[in-house]
């Protein structure tokens, strides 16, 4: 699965949009990016997945560059629970075989929204 | 709807000790996977079952590490005997198997070992 590169931190103002950049210029055609994050003491919330357009569901956007070397995840309207740390990763498209679709967690990017 | 249910929350054992750690997945989800999270190592996989079949075990510390799911409901991770380095949040997470299924994750066990 293709490397990604993540800032290490970010600050965000409370009711700003957060915009949280992930580089994977390495990416394969038949992967997908996908974001999650983790509150502390919980386990890892899958946010959101693309594979070349750009998505958007309840919880927040992702866009994907045209050559897919790099997306952004936008949290349009941050709140201090949007506090954690986000997860941009990098993951083959089909199942079955040693390409399952394996989640490799990297170091991510600590968020946090400040009042 | 339940998401995946992992128990105990909390386990502080002993050296030497078994421990079993629990989860059921989300209702539906053929494919399940055992993860471990240490301030060290991060994020990192240590089994992956398809069909309640394991597919992928190649990370798995040791031979004191095991994995079964006896059925579509239920999965154990048992470690005989724990050693304090073993000591981690122990993370189950569920999916459909299929092109770009997101997994799942529950809220972990907090293994402590003395």
């Amino acid at each position: 699965d293709a490397k990604t590169t993540q800032p290490t931190s970010m600050d965000c103002a409370e009711g700003r949009a957060a915009n949280l950049p992930c580089n994977h210029s390495t990416i394969s055609g038949n992967e997908y990016v996908y974001w999650y994050r983790q509150i502390h003491s919980q386990g890892p919330q899958y946010i959101i997945h693309g594979l070349k357009n750009n998505e958007t569901n309840e919880m927040a956007s992702l866009i994907i560059t045209e050559d897919r070397k790099s997306s952004t995840l936008i949290l349009p309207h941050a709140t201090l629970r949007d506090t954690a740390v986000y997860y941009c990763i990098v993951r083959v498209a089909q199942a079955g075989g040693t390409s399952y679709g394996k989640l490799t967690f990297g170091q991510g990017t600590i968020l946090t929204v400040h009042p | 709807d339940a998401g995946v249910i992992q128990s105990p929350r909390h386990e502080v054992t002993e050296m030497g000790q078994e421990v079993t750690l629990r989860c059921k997945p989300i209702s539906g989800h053929n494919s399940l996977f055992w993860y471990r999270q240490t301030m060290m190592r991060g994020l990192e996989l240590l089994i992956y079952f398809n069909n309640n079949v394991p597919i992928d075990d190649s990370g798995m510390p040791e031979d004191r590490f095991s994995a079964k799911m006896p059925n579509a409901s239920f999965s154990t991770l048992k470690i005989q005997p724990s050693e304090p380095r073993d000591s981690a949040v122990y993370f189950c997470a569920s999916s459909f198997t299929g092109s770009g299924q997101p997994q799942h994750f529950g809220d972990g066990t907090r293994l402590s070992i003395l």
